[in-house]
């Protein structure tokens, strides 16, 4: 079935510890994003990337980094976790030319830094 | 700053109607979306408006008013299986998303 695939779906993670959350689509979307939803607020955007190769801040990009070396993959990157960053992540894409631009997502990662 | 306004909560009966609203105050406009969102899971597309006016998908049909930042999204015939959250979304002048923080629908027997 085409889509999006999250890995991990849920996580605990001490503190300061480095982790990577992965994304894959198989839709040939050329944008693609990452977003955290916490209780009470909107979706908010991490980073994104409009084509392979680049990148770009979204609202919230601190203590986070993604890359985008193909269509395909877009990880994202805590580079030393922080209780704060206690969320779920949505990954999730979209075709910027010919269409609504509407957003498919994946199924979430639940993170849960200690 | 950029702002989607939309009620937090909302109670309905089964086989009734129910409309959500959102308002917006966003930096230009290029499209709104809704979407529904079960707990625990992830967001999915229901509708999208350029242009003012009514825009119907079977039971689900969406408003837009540009001239006052406000769009109303109408549930028909209510089902169990609408209980979800409802997230309103303006693309704004960047082609950016903001995101309304959801209204939650409750649907009673």
């Amino acid at each position: 079935i085409a889509g999006i695939t999250q890995a991990p779906t849920s996580q605990i993670l001490a503190a300061g510890r480095r982790m990577t959350l992965r994304c894959t689509q198989d839709m040939r979307h050329n944008a693609m994003y990452w977003y955290r939803q916490d209780l009470g607020l909107g979706l908010r955007l991490i980073h994104y990337s409009n084509t392979a190769g680049t990148t770009g801040k979204g609202e919230v990009p601190d203590g986070y980094s993604v890359s985008r070396a193909n269509t395909d993959d877009f990880p994202l990157t805590l580079a030393s976790a922080v209780p704060s960053q206690t969320s779920v992540y949505f990954c999730a894409s979209s075709e910027l030319v010919g269409s609504t631009g509407e957003l498919f997502f994946g199924e979430g990662s639940r993170l849960t830094v200690l | 700053g950029q702002n989607i306004d939309q009620p937090t909560e909302m109670t309905a009966t089964e086989g009734a109607i129910v409309q959500i609203n959102c308002t917006y105050q966003t930096s230009g406009f290029n499209g709104l979306f809704w979407y529904q969102q079960h707990a625990g899971e992830a967001p999915t597309f229901l509708s999208y408006n350029v242009l003012d006016g009514l825009e119907e998908k079977g039971r689900f049909s969406s408003f837009l008013s540009r001239s006052k930042g406000y769009s109303y999204l109408l549930l028909k015939e209510l089902q169990m299986k609408d209980s979800a959250s409802y997230l309103c979304a303006v693309k704004d002048s960047n082609y950016q998303l903001i995101w309304g923080a959801g209204t939650k629908l409750i649907i009673k027997p």
